[in-house]
């Protein structure tokens, strides 16, 4: 069964940093483009960054540019998201996905996702 | 940077049909994506490429699309179906994706 396991998550005071991981199973990871994707409380979807697979290409929203780094590591089939200088405004629900192919850049397997809370 | 837009709510009696949009500037170029999101769970992939469906989704569900507008349509729709439906596509600019706001589906 493919599966993506976020960790990692947790209370952050502003301006801190924290390091989620994804560990993924069932698929060969190291073959595939990979996403995390944040939704604060209430709120829609928002993509946040993509990986491909040999980790030498990364992809960033503008929200996050200069402020998160995407990794990964294929020996650990385990995706990663580096987070500094947090504010309130990163607070959400943080999911990884796979990335199923294509032109349109579909996410075809996802995490259940873990919380960021970013307050004093 | 692209945007979507979607309608924020619309409701539909049990077993009829009904159309969710998704209106954008990046789907006169890219194929629309739909993702259902039920409280507390994670999206899950309910169309590709504008009209795919991953194995394990009705085939009450379909999509379409033509110029800057993409559709899914659930026919028959049932109690399951009440979600949070999600568009996404490639942003036309840059490599980046871009989701719509988001419908909240209310089967009657």
């Amino acid at each position: 069964e493919m599966q993506l396991v976020e960790s990692g998550g947790g209370l952050v005071q502003p301006g801190g940093s924290l390091r989620l991981s994804c560990a993924a199973s069932g698929f060969t990871f190291s073959t595939y483009w990979m996403h995390w994707v944040r939704q604060a409380p209430g709120k829609g979807l928002v993509w946040v960054s993509r990986i491909n697979s040999d980790g030498s290409r990364t992809i960033y929203a503008d929200s996050v540019k200069g402020r998160f780094t995407i990794s990964r590591d294929n020996a650990k089939n385990t995706l990663y998201l580096q987070m500094n200088t947090l504010t309130a405004e990163d607070t959400a629900v943080y999911y990884c996905a796979r990335e199923g192919g294509g032109l349109s850049l579909y996410m075809d397997v996802w995490g259940k996702g873990t919380t960021v809370t970013v307050s004093p | 940077s692209s945007e979507l837009t979607q309608d924020p709510a619309v409701s539909v009696a049990l077993g009829q049909t009904v159309r969710i949009t998704c209106q954008g500037d990046s789907l006169r170029r890219f194929d629309a994506t739909w993702y259902q999101q039920k409280p507390g769970q994670a999206p899950v992939l309910v169309i590709y490429n504008k009209n795919n469906r991953p194995s394990g989704i009705p085939d009450r569900f379909s999509g379409s699309g033509s110029g800057n507008t993409a559709s899914l349509t659930i026919t028959g729709a049932q109690a399951e179906d009440e979600a949070d439906y999600y568009c996404n596509s490639r942003d036309t600019i840059i490599d980046h994706l871009v989701f719509g706001g988001g419908t909240k589906l209310t089967v009657l």
